[in-house]
């Protein structure tokens, strides 16, 4: 079964830190990929997508990500995160039928001011 | 501009009891979702429609029940609710279906 790997559950910065989050996936065929942010008490949102052309796109808040196909990751990353960057965070990939998305398990954020 | 509207927000329901998650979107999209959310296991797809009159299983359908009732509304229904489906249920809905899902503020249901 197509699953997607999130390799950190809680995340803790200081602000001005950098952020890496990592994403793995498992089906190695054509995909979209995209990363959803959820603030506390909120809905999710998105934070940037892929579909194809440059591996390397930019989101809201500064945020980025990679799409690297030889290892079927997306990992995003922010040089240098805020309090209000305080959220949890999911990878997201569509399923091999293209009909819908299998999200990753999350990654929680915590930012220290 | 609405979006994907979900109702009820919270819901606290016994063992047993049935009741019905409405979703409507007024962005005129063709695929609608589900998903429940639980600590730790991220969001799950409950079902999808990927047009109107078509529904489809996800990865979690088993207890629910869903009806496209036509292009703007999806319902999800619980016949029969059980302490396993204490979770917070989102609906989505995109145009194409690879396309970016937008999600509704969601409905916390505890069952008791």
């Amino acid at each position: 079964a197509q699953s997607v790997s999130q390799h950190n559950h809680h995340v803790i910065l200081s602000e001005a830190a950098s952020l890496e989050l990592g994403c793995n996936y498992s089906y190695g065929g054509t995909v979209n990929l995209f990363w959803y942010v959820q603030y506390p008490g909120q809905h999710l949102q998105l934070l940037l997508k892929y579909f194809s052309g440059d591996p390397l796109v930019k989101g809201i808040k500064g945020f980025e990500a990679e799409f690297i196909k030889s290892k079927f990751s997306f990992n995003l990353r922010k040089p240098s995160v805020q309090w209000s960057d305080t959220a949890e965070y999911f990878c997201a990939v569509t399923n091999q039928a293209g009909t819908a998305l299998i999200f990753g398990k999350g990654t929680t954020l915590s930012v220290s001011s | 501009n609405a979006g994907v509207t979900q109702t009820p927000k919270f819901q606290v329901l016994k063992t047993g009891q049935s009741m019905t998650l409405q979703c409507a979107q007024d962005m005129n999209h063709n695929s609608m979702y589900w998903y429940r959310q639980d600590p730790g296991m991220g969001l799950r797809l409950i079902y999808y429609s990927a047009s109107e009159g078509t529904t489809d299983k996800g990865e979690v359908p088993n207890g629910y029940n869903v009806s496209r009732l036509n292009k703007r509304e999806f319902s999800l229904r619980l016949e029969s609710a059980a302490p396993s489906q204490t979770s917070v249920y989102f609906c989505a809905s995109n145009l194409d279906r690879s396309d970016i899902q937008y999600f509704g503020a969601g409905t916390r249901l505890s069952v008791l």
